[in-house]
């Protein structure tokens, strides 16, 4: 079946404007989750969905950043006024249920380069 | 908070080296552990898991071992392939938050023919 997809797999965009990315997880699974992958911080936690609601944010790097899910299925995460150091690997990744033995499946991710 | 350690790389081992990529965390309460694999232009996929103390988690000739007394997860192959070049990330999800994967910084294997 079709794995985790993300949209666009690269965006360069000039600092000060505003990127959304996209995330299509597996048909049926209930959590989404956005990580970020970058030379300096290794790989992040952003935040977590269950169904439309996110109960964690917690790893959003400023209020610059935000992100939604609509239909219990795609996401977007929203980067308003790039700044240089939001360049970086964003990667969603799906999973059945949040609970701890569900595996996270993880799509190709969106290379994002501002310059 | 939880952390985990694993070792700098980059490693370069021939082809039927013996591989070792070390791994240490540091969580609150009994973390289940992984390490996953991504492969060059492929997305992360996981390669093996642990969930309780003293479990072994295997797949691919992978093998690695929850040591809940050193706190450690380290990845064991006997003969490595040029195929198994890839970064590999030790990870682990607590009770208190288990939904969320905290990584290892990654190590670059590359294995030479």
């Amino acid at each position: 079946g079709a794995g985790v997809s993300q949209s666009p797999s690269n965006k360069v965009t000039e600092k000060g404007k505003d990127v959304e990315l996209r995330c299509d997880p597996i048909s049926g699974h209930t959590a989404l989750y956005w990580y970020r992958q970058s030379l300096g911080q290794g790989l992040e936690f952003l935040i977590y969905f269950q169904g439309n609601s996110a109960p964690d944010k917690s790893g959003l790097p400023s209020d610059r950043f935000s992100a939604e899910r609509t239909g219990g299925s795609v996401s977007t995460l929203t980067i308003q006024r790039t700044q240089q150091e939001d360049s970086a690997v964003y990667l969603c990744a799906s999973s059945l249920e949040s609970g701890g033995g569900y595996e996270q499946y993880f799509g190709p991710g969106t290379r994002l380069t501002v310059t | 908070g939880d952390s985990v350690t694993q070792m700098e790389g980059p490693v370069t081992l021939s082809e039927e080296a013996f591989l070792t990529i070390n791994c240490t965390y540091t969580a609150t309460g009994y973390p289940s552990l992984f390490w996953y694999v991504q492969y060059p232009g492929e997305g992360l996929q996981l390669l093996l898991k642990a969930t309780k103390a003293d479990d072994k988690g295997s797949n691919k000739g992978f093998e690695a071992t929850y040591r809940k007394e050193t706190t450690s997860f380290h990845l064991e192959k006997g003969s490595v392939q040029v195929s198994d070049s890839a970064v590999y990330f030790c990870a682990l999800k607590t009770g208190g938050s288990n939904y969320k994967l905290t990584f290892g910084k990654g190590t670059l294997l590359t294995v030479n023919p």
